[in-house]
């Protein structure tokens, strides 16, 4: 079994400040961890992927992420937040025994203030 | 290269009434997935197609069906159409369909039953 929670609905930041976008997981077996974004009225486009190589993974717009086993954590961060950088923000986990099936969390709406 | 298409953009139906969405992958992509976006409940699998088999299915009734076909496009059905089926809906392609694989999102059909 595996679920994932995203511990802000909503995450207010002004421009040129740290995003910080929390994620934590569980899965019965080895994760694959994801995070993607949403603008409005577009479909999901990945920010970066955990598959057991390196716990720091850097995506693309400036934005990483670091996964964490002892807390089961996978938060996004950037540090310094872009007008652009506005959108919805999913955290997903994938795993590799069973069936795929990826289990994405409610989301983050990220607002970022001029 | 073309990214994924979905068709229609909209629809608007009324209740009882069946649906059949429209998804064609990007070229080399041999797994199709779809997904239920809502407000209430979040983004939810709904079934993955891989050489024109399901593979894996999500936890919704059999009014939601699909087919994948030779050239990978896949379309989906929703039978008897209910208030609730009102969604975004997703599809998503992948090379292989692997749990560590990066998935390609078209912007989606939203789906009104009124």
């Amino acid at each position: 079994a595996q679920s994932v929670t995203q511990l802000d609905s909503h995450v207010s930041v002004s421009e040129g400040t740290p995003v910080l976008l929390r994620c934590n997981y569980s899965s019965s077996y080895s994760p694959s961890l994801f995070w993607y974004v949403q603008h409005p009225n577009k479909g999901l486009q990945l920010l970066l992927k955990y598959t057991s190589a390196a716990t720091l993974v850097k995506g693309i717009n400036g934005f990483e992420a670091e996964f964490k086993k002892s807390e089961t954590s996978f938060h996004l961060t950037k540090p310094s937040a872009h007008m652009s950088d506005a959108a919805e923000y999913f955290c997903v986990v994938s795993s590799s025994g069973g069936s795929y099936i990826p289990t994405f969390g409610r989301g983050t709406s990220l607002i970022v203030h001029p | 290269k073309a990214g994924v298409t979905q068709t229609p953009r909209y629809l608007i139906k009324t209740r009882g009434q069946q649906v059949t969405l429209s998804c064609s992958p990007i070229s080399g992509h041999r797994s199709v997935s779809w997904y239920q976006q809502t407000p209430g409940q979040g983004l939810q699998f709904l079934f993955e197609y891989f050489s024109e088999t399901q593979r894996n299915k999500g936890n919704f009734p059999g009014r939601f069906s699909g087919r994948q076909f030779s050239n990978s496009r896949s379309e989906m059905n929703v039978s008897t159409l209910e208030l609730g089926d009102s969604a975004l809906y997703l599809c998503a392609s992948s090379l292989e369909g692997g749990t560590n694989e990066k998935l390609f999102f078209g912007s989606g059909t939203q789906l009104s039953v009124l």
